[in-house]
């Protein structure tokens, strides 16, 4: 069964540092997402994709966010200047449509800021 | 904007009993609903989810959910549990037209002993 797949599993990082974390959507859907779960609180929505825009994105997503498909199978987050606050757990997740259609996720990255 | 409430944080319960996880929407607008589960060190998977028709949905691993508008509940039910249940369980929404963020609640931690 096609799953979503997400790299590194854990990273560390110091403050002030930029960090991509990266993930590999079902190969057939056209949606992608990155949602962030902080540690005890809910998994908050942060940005979704299509067809190399951003359709939606949260007040999380500032700045210091960004998004990209730098080719055909890869989609990844940048934070640029990490700060405490970040640290969190991020998931990435795809889909074939909008609304109705089903969001798978991957496991997860866990990002902590020194 | 919508919310999600996740009425109990734990809820422990021995196998083969029932159980209900309790969850509650607002929105303005109309919605589509959805239960993910989320096993340790895993993605978040999909249980079930609620676009129209019948209110009672079935989904996977045995579980049902009840939609109910007039109570803007969406609970989720199993009559007989497995250690195996053991797990996070995310109640969700989204805008039924062209939404792409998954509103989350905070979860509902399942414990299912022996």
């Amino acid at each position: 069964e096609p799953e979503v797949t997400q790299t590194p599993s854990h990273q560390v990082t110091q403050m002030g540092q930029e960090v991509i974390l990266r993930c590999v959507p079902i190969s057939n859907h056209l949606y992608f997402y990155w949602y962030r779960q902080i540690l005890g609180q809910k998994v908050e929505f942060l940005v979704s994709f299509y067809n190399n825009e951003i359709s939606e994105k949260s007040e999380i997503f500032d700045d210091q966010f960004s998004v990209e498909r730098p080719d055909g199978s890869n989609f990844t987050l940048k934070i640029r200047s990490t700060k405490l606050e970040d640290s969190a757990m991020y998931f990435c997740a795809s889909s074939l449509g909008l609304a109705e259609e089903t969001q798978y996720f991957g496991p997860g990255t866990r990002l902590l800021v020194l | 904007a919508q919310s999600v409430t996740q009425l109990d944080s734990q809820v422990p319960v021995f196998e083969e009993a029932p159980v209900e996880l309790r969850c509650n929407y607002s929105s303005s607008v109309s919605v589509y609903l959805f239960w993910y589960v989320q096993y340790p060190n895993q993605g978040l998977q999909l249980l079930l989810k609620y676009l129209s028709g019948s209110t009672l949905v079935k989904g996977i691993n045995g579980f049902e959910a009840e939609f109910n508008k007039s109570q803007t509940s969406f609970h989720l039910r199993k009559p007989s549990v497995h250690i195996s249940d053991t797990a996070e369980y995310f109640c969700a929404v989204i805008l039924n037209q062209a939404g792409t963020a998954l509103i989350f609640g905070k979860g509902t931690t399942l414990s299912v002993s022996s």
